[in-house]
């Protein structure tokens, strides 16, 4: 059974700290990882799409790296704001049969203001 | 806004009802998916429709039954539904079809009380 873990499962901050949390996946069988940013209400938006060891991705202020080795990566944030509040979702790509995403329960970011 | 719309957004039903959700894509994507995400736990990949073709069942009960018109359009019929299928429901839609490295993007989800 593949298993996708994510750390914590919520985490707290202040406005402008920066924090990071955790994706680990199967390190055999991989193919891509994805990230997604899903906000209360909305649809989750895709952040990132990682697909080669070592990788490093940025969008603005959120960043992502990926270790397919030892079968993790990390997201991290700088410089928190109250509208990064949301669920942050990884989701490993096994290259299976048909689009199979799986996908970890999410780590709930709340940024007080 | 991520071009994929669903309706209703909120559901509720008995458990003799039959109702349908509904997803549509405005994005030209050849492949289209039904989610499943119960309390607690993780999203679950139900149904994935290939250029129209349902190309996986992931094991999911005949009570959910979907159904695939055309590329732009997913239904997801349910017929005597346990209170244990009460969850959000989402629908997601990708360009390449599966099996390429490809973003899969959401509608915002239905959620669905079986009573």
């Amino acid at each position: 059974i593949l298993n996708v873990e994510q750390s914590p499962q919520s985490l707290h901050v202040q406005e402008g700290d920066s924090t990071n949390f955790t994706c680990s996946f199967p390190s055999s069988n991989f193919y891509a990882l994805h990230w997604y940013r899903w906000e209360t209400a909305k649809s989750p938006e895709a952040l990132f799409v990682m697909t080669l060891n070592g990788d490093e991705k940025k969008k603005g202020r959120i960043s992502a790296t990926l270790n397919t080795k030892e079968g993790y990566s990390y997201l991290y944030i700088k410089g928190s704001q109250p509208e990064d509040s949301a669920t942050y979702l990884c989701a490993f790509d096994y290259g299976g049969s048909q689009g199979n995403l799986i996908f970890g329960k999410g780590t709930k970011l709340s940024v007080k203001p | 806004e991520t071009g994929v719309t669903q309706t209703p957004r909120h559901l509720v039903m008995g458990m003799t009802n039959k109702k349908s959700l509904k997803c549509e894509q405005h994005l030209g994507h050849n492949a289209m998916y039904w989610y499943k995400q119960s309390a607690k736990k993780p999203l679950e990949l139900m149904f994935v429709y290939n250029f129209k073709e349902q190309t996986e069942n992931n094991s999911v009960p005949s009570r959910f039954s979907p159904e695939c018109p055309n590329s732009s359009h997913l239904f997801l019929h349910l017929h005597t539904l346990q209170p244990e299928d009460s969850a959000l429901y989402l629908c997601a839609s990708s360009q390449e079809g599966a099996g390429a490295i490809d973003t899969q993007y959401f509608g915002p989800g239905t959620r669905l009380t079986v009573l």
